[in-house]
């Protein structure tokens, strides 16, 4: 079945302790991207990757790190979380030229971070 | 920059009413337009896209039509139904290899 898998699905932490939060998608898609999501906020863009070895930053990458060293993996790293890291994040990938103008994004189906 | 503007919730109707969730934006060049739902619990999911000019997206009964000249791409369904309960987002994709950009998000509820 064709997905965009996160893990953990449910995540609580203390300030300033390192987490990494797990996307890897099968449909061998070029582009993935990191979202979170707050209320009256919408979803805000924090990292994109248009390809192995290539990220660029989203609207808030500030606190966040991403790396991408496989097509299929796109980690999301909060080296030093804070309460204002506290939020629903989305992994999303599509496919075709680095996400191209038409190209459909497929979530993932969340993780929810709490963070004390 | 590039922005979507779309009417804030909640939206409560009752079955089989009209739905309108008005979405507006500003982009630079031609954008492509989505909407995505999200039910609850659940990541967020295509709806239906245009991607020019005059062109009409649809899928399960919902409708929207790109319009260019007001900067425009409003949602329409002919007669809900409680089953389209969610979270509705208008987005955006403006330049290439650029990230895309989302509303805030309408809550829609539909009461049996």
């Amino acid at each position: 079945e064709a997905q965009v898998t996160q893990n953990p699905r449910y995540l609580i932490t203390v300030t300033g302790k390192k987490l990494t939060v797990t996307c890897s998608q099968n449909m061998n898609h070029e582009y993935m991207s990191w979202y979170r999501q707050d209320p009256g906020l919408g979803l805000r863009q924090i990292y994109y990757s248009m390809n192995v070895e290539v990220t660029d930053k989203g609207d808030v990458p500030e606190g966040y790190k991403v790396s991408r060293k496989e097509k299929r993996n796109f980690p999301l790293i909060l080296e030093s979380p804070s309460p204002n890291q506290t939020s629903l994040y989305f992994c999303a990938s599509s496919f075709g030229l680095a996400g191209g103008l038409q190209e459909t994004q497929y979530f993932g189906p969340g993780t929810r971070l709490l963070v004390l | 920059g590039n922005s979507v503007t779309q009417m804030e919730g909640p939206v409560t109707l009752s079955e089989e009413a009209f739905l309108t969730i008005n979405c507006t934006y500003t982009a630079t060049g031609y954008p492509s337009l989505f909407w995505y739902v999200q039910y609850p619990g659940e990541g967020l999911q295509l709806l239906l896209k245009a991607t020019k000019a005059d062109d009409k997206g649809s899928n399960k009964g919902f409708e929207a039509t790109y319009r260019k000249e007001t900067t425009s791409f409003h949602l329409e369904k002919g007669s809900v139904q409680v089953s389209d309960s969610a979270v509705y987002f208008c987005a955006l994709s403006a330049t290439y290899g650029q990230n895309f950009v989302f509303g805030p998000g309408t809550r829609l509820s539909v009461l049996p």
